[in-house]
Formats: C-alpha cells, sequence, structure tokens
C-alpha cells in the first residue's frame, strides 16, 4: 500500500501564477518530508524539506506545507516559470523507530508552466 | 553538483548476462543507496549501505545484490538479469539522518 500518495500526475500552469502541488501520506511515523524536482535524463534534484515539527518552510520562490492532522503536505511556486517544468516528487521519512530514515517516495506530479 | 559519478550511464545487455552498476562518491558521505525509477512507480528503494561493508534490503530487492568495500564506491549487481530489470538506476548519498540524499544521474539499463 502507497506511504506517500501524489494523486495528480499532473499539472498545467501560467507563467507568472501559482503552482501548487499535492501530497498525501499516510504512515504518522514520518517526521521529515522533502522535495526534488526531476528533469528528463537526470536525477531528482533536492528542492526544498520541512521537519514535522514546523508546519511551513520557505527557500526563495518555493514554500512548502505540512499539515500533520489531514497528513498532507503541499509545494507552493510563486511565481512560476517555464524552468519549473518538470517532474516533482514528494518523499518522506521517519528518522527515529529502525528504518534507518529511509525514503519512501510518492509517484510524482508532472508540472507544465506555460509561458 | 552533489560529487557522485555513475557508470556507466547506459547499458544493453541479454537475458541471464551478469550486470554490475557503479556509484562513485567524493563527498565522504557514509550512506548511499540505489533505488529503481520505472513509470507509475516513483522510485524505489533497492538497498542501502549506512557504512563499509554494512548494507540492507529496501523495497525491492529480489535479484539484486550489493557491495561497499570503501567508502566511495557502492556496486549493484544483478546475477542473472531478466527483462523485468529493464529500468533507470539512480544512485544517491547522504551525509546524515537529518540531510536530504542527493541523487547521481542514473543508468538507463535495457535487458533484451
Amino acid at each position: 500500500d502507497q506511504q506517500v500518495k501524489q494523486n495528480s500526475p499532473s499539472l498545467s500552469v501560467q507563467e507568472g501564477r501559482i503552482s501548487i502541488l499535492n501530497c498525501d501520506y499516510t504512515n504518522s511515523m514520518f517526521d521529515y518530508f522533502l522535495w526534488y524536482k526531476k528533469y528528463p535524463a537526470e536525477g531528482p534534484t533536492f528542492l526544498i524539506s520541512i521537519s514535522s515539527i514546523k508546519d511551513k518552510n520557505e527557500d526563495g520562490r518555493f514554500t512548502v506545507f505540512l499539515n500533520k492532522s489531514a497528513k498532507h503536505l503541499s509545494l507552493h511556486i510563486v511565481p512560476s516559470q517555464p524552468g519549473d517544468s518538470a517532474v516533482y516528487f514528494c518523499a518522506a521519512s521517519a528518522r527515529v523507530g529502525g528504518s534507518q530514515g529511509n525514503l519512501i517516495f510518492g509517484k510524482g506530479t508532472k508540472l507544465s508552466v506555460k509561458p | 553538483d552533489a560529487g557522485i559519478t555513475q557508470s556507466p550511464r547506459h547499458k544493453v545487455t541479454e537475458t541471464g548476462t551478469p550486470v554490475t552498476l557503479r556509484c562513485h562518491q567524493t563527498e565522504n558521505h557514509r550512506y548511499m543507496y540505489w533505488y529503481r525509477q520505472d513509470p507509475g512507480h516513483g522510485l524505489r528503494l533497492i538497498h542501502y549501505s549506512y557504512g563499509v561493508k554494512d548494507t540492507d534490503k529496501g523495497e525491492v530487492s529480489d535479484g539484486y545484490s550489493v557491495s561497499r568495500s570503501k567508502t566511495e564506491d557502492f556496486l549493484l549487481t544483478l546475477e542473472s538479469a531478466t527483462s523485468s530489470q529493464t529500468s533507470v538506476y539512480f544512485c544517491a548519498i547522504r551525509d546524515s539522518l537529518g540531510q536530504p540524499q542527493h541523487f547521481g544521474d542514473g543508468t538507463r539499463l535495457s535487458i533484451l
């Protein structure tokens, strides 16, 4: 059963507008969440992370929000740029409990930003 | 760039042959990982290492083995490749549990 779910396989937004990518998780032991961005023929690139003790983390145009009660996180990109077009993966880990903090990934959401 | 080199970048081989993929890091990070990426599945962990000669299985370890005899190198071996192992393989490294993993650029493996 999927522990990390990205229910939207794709998302299309206009340049300059906000992109919102969503991720849900089921394991209440997860305490560290990350977003990765992937271009074709390249490896995933780390974008931003958030610890479960926070509900928001911001880095430039990228903000991640965490709602622990809903087991939901989202990535906001404002303003969206054509270079943001990529596949975005949500990942989660439990840093305690013997799992060695291994990451569990969602299936990804393909973002297309149109000029 | 995270100082991760995967080799080869592309390989085509036949069913039943042994295949070894190499991941080399220059960061002296403790943790190293092998993932596979397939359409509709995202990234799935095959094996990981938490130190020299310390390895463990991930979610999809059947048919794969690994070795880590030096900090900088993590090898993934398919003892007898099958068509179901056609995939893109990514290596990742991490310094400590509180840090993100950083990925190499992948190896595209095709098994005919």
